[in-house]
């Protein structure tokens, strides 16, 4: 069965830090491999998408992630926050025979002026 | 082009009521998803509909909860006799082609239901 771990349900950054959000995933198949944000009082917006391919995966907002598959993660990060980057970040993984996504239980980024 | 909408975005209803969540996905993406989110988690697959038939329904919790797509678009999560526990926030997205080829899901601004 497929699972998602986010490390911190809290993470607090200064603005103009690096922003690095932690997550690990099982899957008994080559995963897809998502984040996304919601930012307060909106909708789930995809930030990027692991399916195949290169492994490092540019997102919008300036975000990327890195798939490894050896260490079963999947990290997001951006090199300088953004006081608007604030809002809660949810990792997923999907199968790739399959179509629902699980996701982790998120992570707020607050950050910090 | 607009998104996926859902109506009501709040409806707060007692215990035992039977309420209906409408979802309207972006026009021509044949696959549509319901999720659940309760507080402080992350949203929780119900059930996935690839055009008008439910390819996984999975993660529906019990037999009170039930979904249709009758023409393959607009879709309805129906909940019979509400408890106190079904208070979340109801997710619909919807992909182009689903299938597993890793589509991406476009997300409703969902609808608050709180069961008093």
């Amino acid at each position: 069965a497929q699972s998602v771990t986010q490390l911190g349900s809290h993470v607090s950054v200064s603005e103009g830090a690096l922003v690095l959000l932690r997550c690990n995933y099982s899957s008994s198949v080559p995963p897809y491999l998502f984040w996304y944000v919601q930012y307060p009082n909106q909708g789930l917006q995809l930030l990027l998408k692991y399916t195949t391919g290169a492994t490092l995966v540019k997102g919008i907002n300036g975000f990327e992630a890195e798939f490894k598959k050896s260490e079963t993660s999947f990290h997001l990060t951006k090199p300088s926050a953004h006081m608007s980057d604030a809002a809660e970040y949810f990792c997923a993984v999907s199968e790739t025979r399959d179509d629902k996504i699980i996701f982790g239980k998120g992570t707020r980024l607050h950050i910090l002026p | 082009g607009a998104g996926v909408s859902q109506t009501p975005s709040n409806k707060v209803t007692e215990k035992g009521k039977y309420v209906e969540l409408r979802c309207d996905p972006i026009s021509g993406h044949t696959a549509l998803y319901w999720y659940r989110q309760s507080l402080g988690q992350g949203p929780e697959f119900l059930i996935y509909f690839q055009g008008t038939g439910a390819a996984d329904d999975s993660g529906l919790p019990n037999d009170r909860f039930f979904a249709v797509r009758p023409e393959g678009s607009v879709s309805t999560l129906k909940i019979q006799r509400t408890e106190r526990g079904d208070s979340a926030v109801y997710l619909c997205a919807s992909s182009l082609m689903g299938q597993g080829a890793g589509d991406t899901q476009y997300f409703g601004p969902g609808t608050r239901l709180t069961v008093l």
